[in-house]
């Protein structure tokens, strides 16, 4: 099994620009999640989702769209890329609420 | 809403032991825990939820005290596989939802 898969491992965006961060994972897991990590700042929580169709608001949503249309693909969009965007993004994937999050390898983007 | 962990960083020799403490002002349901090296992923490494049992392997536990909103991590007898980040992750029983919120991250760095 791949696991939680996450393309691309880097991007450089200029501002303005939009984007997807792609996230796939093939183990049949319900809920995933998309997380931010900056220095000191632990990992923050940007949107998630239960279920195909479903999807809500993390912490730190603004700036950023996602859409669950299978239970497989969780895309997340940057709908005009700011500089305070420049983050390591991550995915995750679990079966349900009493189980762990298996993570993606991460996504390093620099908006410049 | 983000759990508070302390301390921020603790640096031990080989064979010491470790405590690391997580804290949220909200009702919780379940306290996640992970670790994570430098350029990686983060890992998980164990799941506690109300009402269930104080968990653990090898030597690492760890307990959630439901009345406190507190959990504690226990590292025994550390070794150097041991070094990382550890962040605690806090989850609410609330309808439809999945906002796993984690701390800022307790640096553990274990020396020969």
């Amino acid at each position: 099994n791949a696991g939680v898969t996450q393309t691309p491992k880097f991007q450089v965006l200029k501002t303005g620009q939009s984007m997807t961060l792609q996230c796939a994972q093939d183990m049949n897991h319900e809920y995933m999640s998309w997380y931010r990590q900056d220095p000191g700042m632990g990992l923050r929580l940007i949107h998630y989702s239960v279920g195909a169709g479903i999807t809500d608001q993390g912490e730190v949503p603004n700036g950023y769209n996602v859409s669950r249309s299978t239970t497989e693909d969780f895309p997340l969009r940057l709908l005009s890329a700011a500089p305070s965007q420049t983050s390591v993004y991550f995915c995750a994937s679990r079966q349900g609420r009493f189980d762990g999050y298996t993570f993606g390898s991460g996504t390093r983007l620099t908006v410049v | 809403q983000q759990p508070v962990q302390s301390p921020q960083a603790v640096i031990l020799r080989e064979g010491e032991d470790a405590v690391i403490n997580c804290s949220s002002s909200k009702a919780l349901y379940s306290v996640h825990w992970y670790r994570q090296k430098h350029g990686e992923a983060p890992v998980f490494l164990m799941i506690l939820l109300k009402g269930g049992e104080q968990k653990g392997h090898d030597k690492i536990s760890a307990s959630f005290n439901e009345k406190k909103q507190q959990s504690s991590l226990y590292l025994t007898a550390s070794q150097l596989s041991y070094s990382g980040t550890y962040f605690c992750g806090t989850g609410r029983l609330l309808a439809n939802t999945d906002k796993l919120i984690f701390g800022t991250g307790t640096r553990l760095q274990v020396f020969p």
